[in-house]
């Protein structure tokens, strides 16, 4: 079935350090991929998208690129700060359905 | 940008009462709205589907008769939970799209936290 694959957590790195969160999806078509940002007690927020193959998502650093050989969608920034310490899923949709399909998250701790 | 917002934020009840938690979408009209709990430290769980003015589709696994959901109105989608128990305490989100102008993108809302004592 159709299904989210995201690295498991927590990580943890130093102010200014790389990120990268690996996200590789299954899924039968074309789907729309997205990342979502959740902070502690809140709801999710969008943090970006991409709907076809080689688009690039990009918000507040992160990047993303839509990659369909590698059924992968996974995010990028180059100098991470404390205030991205949250959780982070990866979801996409299909076109023929409603449905978001959620990754697990990633907890994601910046230290200062 | 699109803005969804939930009330209460956090409610606290008692074992055998009801609690109804209302999803709005502000600036938007959401032909359909969608229905979600956390546990703790896991992914959301979709619970149930709802466009406006029909009967929610739940997923499987999920009871109906205890989690009723309303959609009266393109702005406004309702989830009560009936005689709630503690194992009924966790993070409820909604979310709402209009379907008509953006087929792939939901807006959520900022959660509603029920404890059931």
């Amino acid at each position: 079935g159709d299904s989210v694959t995201q690295m498991e957590g927590p990580v943890t790195l130093s102010e200014e350090a790389f990120l990268t969160i690996n996200c590789t999806y299954t899924a039968t078509g074309y789907p729309s991929l997205f990342w979502y940002v959740q902070y502690p007690g809140e709801g999710l927020q969008l943090l970006l998208k991409a709907t076809k193959a080689d688009d690039k998502g990009s918000n507040k650093g992160f990047e993303a690129t839509y990659r369909k050989e590698t059924t992968s969608f996974h995010l990028e920034k180059g100098s991470v700060q404390v205030s991205d310490s949250a959780v982070y899923f990866c979801a996409l949709i299909l076109p023929r359905d409603d449905k978001i399909i959620f990754g697990k998250g990633t907890r994601l701790h910046i230290l200062p | 940008g699109a803005v969804v917002s939930q009330h209460p934020s956090r409610v606290i009840c008692k074992s055998g009462t009801s609690v109804k938690i209302e999803c709005r979408s502000l600036d938007f009209q959401a032909t359909t709205m969608f229905w979600y709990r956390q546990f703790p430290k896991q992914s959301l769980m979709l619970m149930a589907t709802s466009n406006e003015g029909s009967k929610a589709t739940y997923e499987q696994g999920v009871e109906k008769d205890k989690f009723l959901i309303n959609h009266a109105s393109l702005t406004l989608s309702t989830l009560t939970v009936t005689s709630a128990h503690p194992e009924d305490s966790s993070f409820y989100i909604c979310s709402a799209r209009d379907r008509r102008t953006d087929p792939y993108e939901q807006y959520f809302g900022p959660g509603t936290r029920l404890t059931v004592t």
